[in-house]
């Protein structure tokens, strides 16, 4: 089983939809977890981190279900510019050798169109 | 303020031949990784340094790829001898302290490099 895993999509939505992703991740032990955007030919960026309580950012709500082992990512109101990959990453749980070696997913490619 | 600088941004070259990668890393920053991306495999993680020491180096492929990091704003992914098979934009990545805190890695533009 891969160690994070995620739908490669492509999500194609109209403007103003809603869409949401999920990631699934291996080690139950990892306690952060982030999204990370990455637009055609350019590197990845912090999206935004992903927090047990969930949490928001104007159009965009993280969460984070640890029974399940799986975080998503939901986009309100899209806009054209919001087409992008979008990485889930999954950071090992510290203490450990490999806290800090950040593991991205494939990523979803969403289109949004007019 | 300067980024993640990366250089070559693209570079073609034929089987066997040796490439060399350069990355300087935002100033400040301690931990510099190197990420390779394919359409296939994503990216994965080849090699990451802590105070230009490196932490860990299982996802380096073979033999062939090195990487150093002799001073904190200057490290390099070289590849002797190249295959097509390495084809692939090569990322490296600089952060303050671990990423593990943050989450936040800050990606140079990448080196698109393509094998014949």
């Amino acid at each position: 089983r891969k160690e994070v895993e995620q739908d490669p999509g492509p999500f194609n939505v109209p403007e103003g939809a809603t869409v949401a992703f999920n990631c699934t991740y291996s080690n139950s032990a990892s306690q952060s977890f982030f999204w990370y955007r990455q637009d055609c030919r350019k590197e990845p960026k912090l999206l935004m981190s992903v927090y047990s309580s969930g949490n928001e950012d104007g159009r965009f709500t993280a969460q984070l279900n640890r029974a399940s082992q799986y975080i998503s990512l939901l986009i309100r109101d899209s806009k054209l510019s919001d087409s992008a990959t979008y990485l889930c990453v999954v950071n090992p749980p510290p203490g450990g050798t490999s806290y800090g070696k950040l593991t991205f997913g494939q990523g979803t490619i969403l289109t949004v169109h007019p | 303020d300067a980024g993640v600088i990366q250089s070559p941004r693209h570079e073609v070259t034929e089987m066997g031949q040796e490439v060399t990668l350069r990355c300087k890393p935002i100033s400040g920053h301690n931990s510099l990784f190197w990420y390779r991306q394919t359409m296939m495999r994503g990216l994965e993680l080849l090699i990451y340094f802590n105070n230009n020491v490196p932490i860990d180096d299982s996802g380096m492929p073979e033999d062939r790829f090195s990487a150093k990091m002799p001073n904190a704003s200057f490290s390099t992914l070289k590849i002797q001898p190249s295959e097509p098979r390495d084809s692939a934009v090569y990322f490296c990545a600089s952060t303050l302290g671990l990423a593990g805190s943050t989450g936040e890695l800050f990606f140079g533009e990448g080196s698109r490099l393509t094998v014949l």
